[in-house]
């Protein structure tokens, strides 16, 4: 079955540095979501992209499908401690129309 | 609005006991979902139902059920419990199909002892 994994599992900034997480996908996606969780809480859509090789940006947060549309990557510029949480990319996937939530990632700020 | 709505917020239960986790929805819409998620880690969609009437199995169904009998309910029934179920679940909901973002209920914390 479709696999969506996310890398870094964890990953420790300082705050006003940059953070990206990677979202790989066993095959291809028709759309990707992303959805950010915050300690305790529940996850939150952000965004979706559809078309191959897409970007879109809200306001420090950059995200981008990959041209296979197999990939997809969230880049924060300067982090703030408002940024913490978890972020997971949800793949549909192209052949089935399934969503299959990626293994996220624990994204946590030193002040 | 009040969104996708869970009850109870948290249960022990011991191994054996059943119970009916509720979830509400008042934004008319067709697609929900069940989904368990365990520390650490991401999520696993249990049940969906993309209409009244409707279910069908995710990718983690067993020792669960589910109806859909109204547009706005979707509950979901642990039947003999057992700690591999000790879990947070989630209750979502979409517009339609998978393509529309999902609008998530703020959780069940289930202990199984």
């Amino acid at each position: 079955g479709q696999q969506v994994m996310q890398i870094p599992q964890y990953q420790h900034v300082q705050e006003g540095e940059d953070f990206t997480t990677y979202c790989n996908s066993s095959t291809t996606l028709s759309n990707i979501q992303w959805y950010k969780q915050r300690p305790g809480g529940h996850p939150v859509f952000l965004i979706q992209l559809v078309k191959s090789g897409e970007v879109k940006k809200q306001k420090r947060l950059t995200f981008q499908f990959g041209e296979a549309k197999k990939n997809s990557s969230l880049h924060i510029t300067a982090t703030q401690t408002t940024d913490v949480g978890t972020y997971f990319c949800a793949g549909i996937d192209f052949g089935n129309e399934k969503l299959t939530f990626g293994t996220g990632t624990r994204l946590t700020i030193i002040p | 609005n009040a969104g996708v709505t869970q009850t109870p917020k948290f249960r022990i239960l011991k191994i054996g006991q059943s119970m009916t986790l509720q979830c509400t929805q008042d934004m008319n819409h067709n697609y929900m979902y069940w989904y368990r998620q365990d520390p650490g880690m991401g999520l696993k969609l249990i049940y969906y139902s993309v209409g009244a009437g409707i279910t069908d199995k995710g990718e983690v169904p067993n020792g669960y059920n589910v109806s859909r009998s109204t547009t706005e309910d979707f509950p979901l029934r642990l039947e003999l419990a057992a700690p591999s179920q000790t879990s947070v679940y989630f209750c979502a909901s979409s517009y339609s199909t998978v393509s529309y973002e999902q609008y998530f209920g703020p959780g069940t914390r289930l202990t199984v002892t």
